[in-house]
């Protein structure tokens, strides 16, 4: 099975900071990945699906790139909002892996 | 609106089974794949079963292959997950999802609250 490998696990930023967080497939998944961010108590939500387009309603300042084997997740000004745990996940094939979680913090 | 809301999740003895439910409403039910996915109290997560629009293709994450049994009912707008022989480490919030694609493969974009299943003696 291909293992999904985010890193890094947690990351201390500022309100304003550009965030980036990779995603790195064990084998090539094209552009099949998702990026989904879950608050504290909450339902994971949807962010970026096919690798790079993001969802309607999610704001422009998350982007998402890569294709194959390697992939970023990137907050260009990181707002009080956005303090949350990231997972990506492929869907290529099943199993559905996610990764294991990149956790944002406050500073 | 789409929804999803999952029932059934309890206190169980390990060893013992569980059926979960989850109700669909608010798009063409059997146009989609659906999913469950679980969380571990303070844990990432955790895909554990999909299965096709007709049912007639599921698959399981190798923590439950042949414990658990994902199926649907197409006429009810319904999704399940029977959970045989649990195990403590089954103790997880149980998420019903939604396949965003139609024909494909595609991404979870709706979800469920969530049921909590707790297997402890």
């Amino acid at each position: 099975d291909i293992q999904m490998t985010q890193s890094p696990s947690s990351l201390s930023a500022s309100v304003g900071d550009r965030v980036t967080i990779t995603c790195r497939a064990s084998q090539g998944i094209s552009n099949y990945l998702a990026w989904y961010q879950q608050k504290p108590g909450k339902v994971p939500k949807l962010l970026i699906s096919a690798a790079s387009t993001l969802q309607s309603g999610v704001p422009s300042r998350f982007s998402g790139s890569g294709s194959g084997t390697d992939f970023t997740l990137t907050i260009s000004s990181l707002q009080p909002e956005d303090f949350a745990t990231y997972y990506c996940q492929k869907y290529n094939s099943a199993p559905r892996t996610f990764g294991q979680g990149t956790k944002v913090e406050i500073k | 609106e789409v929804r999803l809301v999952e029932s059934g999740g309890v206190v169980v003895q390990p060893g013992g089974s569980l059926r979960l439910s989850c109700a669909a409403s608010g798009f063409t039910f059997d146009d989609y794949t659906m999913h469950w996915v679980r969380q571990a109290p303070g844990k990432g997560l955790e895909w554990v079963s999909l299965i096709n629009w007709d049912g007639g293709n599921t698959y399981y994450a190798d923590s439950v292959k042949g414990r658990f049994t994902i199926s649907r009912d197409n006429s009810k707008n319904s999704l399940y997950l029977q959970m045989n022989s649990l195990r403590t480490e089954d103790t997880a919030l149980y998420y019903c999802a939604k396949d965003e694609g139609v024909g494909s493969w595609g991404a979870f974009d709706c979800w469920g609250q969530g049921t909590l299943v707790t297997v402890s003696s």
